[in-house]
């Protein structure tokens, strides 16, 4: 079945260590988005990929980081550098920046 | 600035009630405008769209919205409620080419009493 996966599903790391978070995509798109979701908030874009080896910015990038190596993979890493990592953390992908997004189930990662 | 305003946080319903969630967003150009729901703990699902054309649009799941220019508002309703429908609503605007850039209202949780 053609989807998107993110794992681990919960995910606990101690404050000041980098953690990156898996999304996968077996859908061939082309386009890969990360969002981070905060009780009370909508979705907040934190970096997407149009294409492979291409990466820009979204609202709130500081502290992140990602890599697009493959079509197929979008990791995002947590770094020691971002306030307040603890969050619901959702990946999405969709054939390019101009058609709809499909979502992954999501990562919740909790620094303790 | 580009923003997205669902007013209410919570709302609760009784099975077989109609539902009406609010949606009203700021746009410099032409909005593409987009509800989304998402279960507890899941990923969001696209429920519905409007790029242009019938204000009135159909969605998925017996849901429909309005885009109504003059209000800046795009609301969702659903004549009869079912327990099934209990989880988050998402409202969002989308920017050149419709899904790009997406931002995102801060969510309506829905309840459902039997």
């Amino acid at each position: 079945d053609g989807g998107i996966t993110q794992s681990p599903k919960y995910l606990f790391r101690k404050e000041g260590q980098n953690v990156t978070l898996s999304c996968e995509q077996n859908l061939n798109h082309d386009a890969m988005y990360w969002y981070r979701q905060d009780p009370g908030q909508g979705l907040r874009l934190i970096y997407y990929s149009q294409i492979v080896n291409d990466f820009q910015k979204g609202d709130i990038a500081e502290g992140y980081s990602v890599s697009r190596e493959k079509k197929e993979s979008f990791p995002l890493t947590v770094t020691s550098a971002q306030k307040n990592p603890t969050a619901f953390y959702l990946c999405a992908s969709s054939i390019d920046s101009d058609n709809e997004q499909f979502f992954g189930p999501g990562t919740r990662l909790t620094v303790l | 600035a580009q923003s997205v305003t669902q007013p209410d946080i919570h709302i609760t319903v009784s099975e077989g009630a109609s539902l009406e969630l609010r949606c009203n967003y700021s746009y410099g150009a032409t909005p593409y405008l987009f509800w989304y729901v998402q279960s507890p703990g899941q990923g969001l699902q696209l429920l519905l769209k409007y790029f242009s054309g019938d204000t009135l649009v159909q969605g998925i799941k017996g849901f429909e919205a309005e885009f109504k220019r003059s209000q800046s508002s795009f609301n969702l309703r659903k004549p009869s409620v079912h327990w099934s429908d209990a989880a988050e609503y998402f409202c969002a605007v989308g920017g050149a080419g419709g899904y790009n850039k997406l931002i995102f209202g801060a969510g309506t949780r829905l309840a459902v009493h039997p």
